[in-house]
């Protein structure tokens, strides 16, 4: 079965400081990768995804996610860190197995706490 | 913001009732998927309709259903709610076709049900 995971269930950061969110994932077939956020109350806002090509994958907001085939994960990253970011951030597999349906599978979230 | 907008924002109904959520897609886009996401979890994905037809479907039962319009808008039905049906229901519109499509989501419908 196709699957996500968040291991971090919050992740704290000080403003100005680099941050990294975390997603593993488990897929057959190529893997093809979101990152969502949502702020309260809100729905959910694209970031990025990876489809093909560099791993390294530049995103919305400053946001930049490192694809790694090996270690199957999707790592989130920003350089510097803003109050703002603080948010519940989802990673997000495209799943495959279900045809062409579009079916995206989510993880847990993981929620950013970014602190002055 | 995306333009997908959802309607209404809240909605209190009572176990046993049915209720009908709509969306409306963004411009240029085709398709149309439902989402339920429950408190601290992440969206299940519950159908995509393409079309005008279900496209495919997630582990919900039959008394959850749905329609696509010809302008490609959507609505989702709820039968029999019950109290776990409580959530907040995410529309996401896209345009099949596209190469691993992205799905843009609407601010999402919060559903209580007591």
């Amino acid at each position: 079965a196709q699957s996500v995971a968040q291991p971090e269930d919050q992740v704290n950061v000080a403003e100005g400081n680099p941050l990294t969110v975390k997603c593993t994932y488990s897929v057959s077939g190529n893997p093809y990768l979101f990152w969502y956020v949502q702020y309260p109350n809100r729905g959910l806002q694209f970031l990025l995804k990876y489809i093909t090509g560099d791993n390294l994958v530049k995103g919305s907001y400053g946001f930049e996610a490192e694809f790694n085939k090996s270690q199957t994960s999707f790592h989130l990253k920003k350089p510097s860190a803003l109050v703002s970011d603080s948010a519940l951030y989802f990673c997000a597999v495209r799943d495959m197995s279900s045809g062409n349906t579009g079916k995206l599978i989510f993880g847990q979230g993981t929620t950013l706490q970014v602190k002055p | 913001e995306t333009g997908v907008t959802q309607s209404p924002t809240h909605l209190i109904k009572t176990r046993g009732q049915q209720v009908t959520l709509r969306c409306s897609s963004q411009s240029g886009h085709n398709t149309v998927s439902w989402y339920q996401q429950a408190l601290g979890q992440g969206p299940q994905f519950i159908f995509q309709y393409y079309r005008e037809e279900e496209n495919g479907r997630g582990n919900f039962p039959p008394r959850f259903s749905g329609l696509q319009f010809p302008n490609y808008s959507s609505e989702l039905n709820v039968n029999a709610l019950e109290l776990d049906d409580s959530a907040l229901y995410l529309c996401a519109s896209s345009s099949a076709g596209v190469m691993v499509d992205t799905q843009y989501f609407g601010p999402g419908t919060r559903l209580t049900v007591l």
